[in-house]
């Protein structure tokens, strides 16, 4: 069974500095990762994906991370933390079941200090 | 182009009773799935429908149902609510959840709080 941990339930960073935010998955398998994200009293907003392509994905909004078979892992990542990135976010792991559910991890809420 | 639409976005329900929540996929899109998100936790899955049909069903009792219906729009239930069925409700919409590699649209949610 496939599943993701998020290290870190509460991330701070200044604004400016990199933004590292950790998933580490298990899966018996090739899997498809993805990173949301989710501001305060909205749904969730696909970040990036990764599908087996490239290694190091870029999203929306100056977001990247790398997927490291080696490590079990796919951090996101941006160079520069703006005030608007304060928010909650989740990686996930599509499930290889009938149903291609997605399995969450438990989130992390990240603070940008002014 | 109308994203995922959920309602009502915010509901107040007393223990035992019933609600029914709604939500519309993008157009084209012909599944929906529902996930629970309690506060400070992860969205877990409730169920998935694509063309009408339940696909899976998530580790809830079964005062929790679902439907879909033959415009793709899709209603959840939750019977004899308890106060820790107080949660957000996600929907999300694809085209073909086999397409695994597209990732879902979420709507924004209906934030249900039971009393």
């Amino acid at each position: 069974a496939q599943s993701v941990t998020q290290l870190g339930s509460h991330v701070s960073v200044s604004e400016g500095a990199l933004v590292l935010l950790r998933c580490n998955y298990s899966s018996s398998v090739p899997p498809y990762l993805f990173w949301y994200v989710q501001y305060p009293n909205q749904g969730l907003q696909l970040l990036l994906k990764y599908t087996s392509a490239a290694t190091l994905v870029k999203g929306i909004n100056g977001f990247e991370a790398e997927f490291k078979k080696s490590e079990t892992s796919f951090h996101l990542t941006k160079p520069s933390a703006h005030m608007s990135d304060a928010a909650e976010y989740f990686c996930a792991v599509s499930d290889f079941s009938g149903t291609y559910k997605y399995i969450f991890g438990t989130g992390t809420r990240l603070k940008v200090l002014a | 182009d109308a994203g995922v639409t959920q309602s009502p976005t915010h509901l107040i329900k007393t223990r035992g009773q019933h609600v029914t929540l709604r939500c519309s996929p993008i157009s084209g899109h012909k599944s929906v799935s529902w996930y629970q998100q309690v506060l400070g936790q992860g969205p877990q899955f409730i169920f998935q429908y694509y063309e009408k049909e339940e696909r899976g069903r998530g580790n809830f009792p079964d005062r929790f149902s679902a439907r879909q219906f033959p415009n793709y729009s899709s209603e959840l239930n939750v019977n004899a609510l308890l106060l820790g069925d107080s949660a957000l409700y996600l929907c999300a919409s694809s085209f073909d959840p086999a397409d695994r590699g597209i990732g879902y649209t979420f709507g924004s949610g209906t934030r249900l709080t039971v009393v």
